[in-house]
């Protein structure tokens, strides 16, 4: 596609359900990564894929959090038995190559926990 | 760990007047990136500096990378109320197996008044 693509953009959960947000990155991107943004501040890492491989999940904040990416295409971030700080806005990112370059980054998923 | 901070943290300026904001890491970088994200939006990648005192233009976007590739500035002549957005600079980890893995500042967040 034109650009990565993140669904659903609004998703308002109730504590302790599990919830799935997906990207779709731009067609050919090799690498993809998931950033948490609290209100007011930057971009968190989360975790990077190189293709299907997950080669940095140091930044999830709890084995509640996973990340996939079976095909190297598209990847989904699931957060189990969400709690209220898990509230955030989840940005995904594609870039063409691995590497120290500019990104493209979705239009995120706002995750709201009640 | 690496630690990219951002002054000011907020700007108000009339329209017609300039702004600057500045980006300093806690680690020499071999890359400075810089993004923009109105309100509501995501991050949009603006622009990478590589070199040591290396400045790049924009338009109205002068983009400074320090001598010792530890800060970095961003310098808007004259804004425009479509100028209104949080500028991030955005700095890469050195080494480790997210190559391309950024750490963001916590952003500066400009308003315009028409």
């Amino acid at each position: 596609g034109a650009g990565v693509s993140q669904s659903p953009r609004y998703k308002v959960a109730k504590r302790g359900q599990d919830v799935a947000l997906r990207c779709d990155p731009i067609s050919g991107h090799v690498s993809l990564f998931w950033y948490q943004q609290a209100l007011g501040q930057g971009p968190e890492f989360l975790t990077y894929f190189q293709n299907e491989a997950q080669l940095d999940k140091s930044g999830l904040p709890s084995d509640r959090f996973f990340a996939e990416r079976p095909e190297g295409s598209v990847s989904t971030l699931k957060i189990q038995r969400t709690q209220q700080e898990d509230s955030a806005v989840y940005l995904c990112a594609s870039s063409l190559v691995p590497g120290p370059y500019g990104y493209t980054f979705g239009s995120g998923t706002r995750l709201t926990v009640v | 760990g690496q630690q990219v901070m951002q002054i000011p943290q907020y700007q108000h300026v009339q329209e017609g007047e300039d702004f600057t904001t500045y980006c300093n890491s806690s680690t020499t970088l071999s890359n400075i990136q810089w993004y923009k994200q109105r309100p509501g939006g995501h991050p949009v990648f603006l622009i990478q500096l590589v070199k040591s005192g290396e400045v790049k233009k924009q338009k109205r976007l002068t983009f400074q990378f320090g001598e010792a590739k530890k800060n970095s500035s961003l310098h808007i002549t004259a804004t425009q109320t479509t100028d209104v957005g949080t500028y991030f600079c955005a700095g890469p980890n050195a080494g480790g197996t997210s190559y391309g893995k950024l750490t963001f500042g916590q952003g500066t967040i400009l308003t315009v008044h028409p």
